[in-house]
């Protein structure tokens, strides 16, 4: 299956500060793709999805200027948390479709863990 | 998208067959049976897909009553490796901008 990254794995920050979290697409063009939220024992929430030169569409209580996504590009798309805070300790996951996937699959990425201090 | 249930929990010893079952009793003429897992701190990991026929790969085999109502995921011989949530997602094969939504699963835990 086609392949997709994230960077980095880990993140430690303190609060107030910003965290850039980067998804990229290895082997094929990213039309679409979508970032997911998980709390510990918790199923992936879908904050938000967003085609590539477009703005993001986000989920009923996801706060957009908190979350700020950019897809720039059709391997890159970027997620920044601004102005972090302990409650957004989460492990987020981005998800990438390729217009050219004849099962229309979603390809996951490892996903970054964050803590908030 | 048809909501599907899943036991919360299951466990499976080490070498034998896991079946993981899956209910879908409103599940619509075009939509697919999806299955994929997630392995403790890592992302989703695809498994297999179908319509209405059984299917079969090199991860596991995935048998969908006539009906359609339900479907059963089966592991043929289960490792620790193995040890995951697994999820069972209905939806359309083309479905655009549309994401997989992810319900609570089931916890399968393989035992030596």
């Amino acid at each position: 299956g086609a392949v997709v990254s994230q960077h980095p794995s880990r993140v430690i920050c303190k609060s107030g500060t910003s965290v850039k979290i980067e998804c990229r697409s290895l082997d094929f063009q990213a039309t679409t793709m979508f970032w997911y939220r998980q709390f510990p024992k918790q199923s992936l929430m879908l904050m938000a999805t967003s085609n590539e030169g477009s703005k993001a569409t986000y989920e009923q209580g996801v706060e957009k200027d908190k979350f700020l996504i950019n897809h720039a590009s059709l391997t890159l798309s970027t997620l920044t948390v601004t102005s972090a805070h302990p409650e957004d300790s989460s492990f987020y996951i981005c998800s990438a479709r390729g217009g050219r996937s004849s099962y229309n699959e979603q390809f996951f990425g490892p996903g970054t863990r964050l803590t908030v201090l | 998208d048809a909501k599907t249930t899943q036991p919360p929990s299951m466990d499976c010893a080490e070498g034998r067959a896991a079946n993981l079952p899956c209910n879908h009793s409103t599940i619509s003429g075009n939509e697919y049976v999806y299955w994929y897992r997630q392995i403790h701190s890592q992302g989703p990991q695809y498994i297999i897909h179908g319509l209405k026929n059984n299917e079969t790969n090199e991860m596991a085999s995935l048998i969908i009553t006539e009906d359609r109502k339900s479907s059963t995921l089966i592991l043929p011989h289960a490792t620790l490796r193995d040890t995951a949530v697994y999820y069972c997602i209905v939806r359309v094969f083309y479905s655009g901008n549309t994401p997989l939504v992810f319900g609570k699963g089931t916890r399968l835990s393989v035992i030596a």
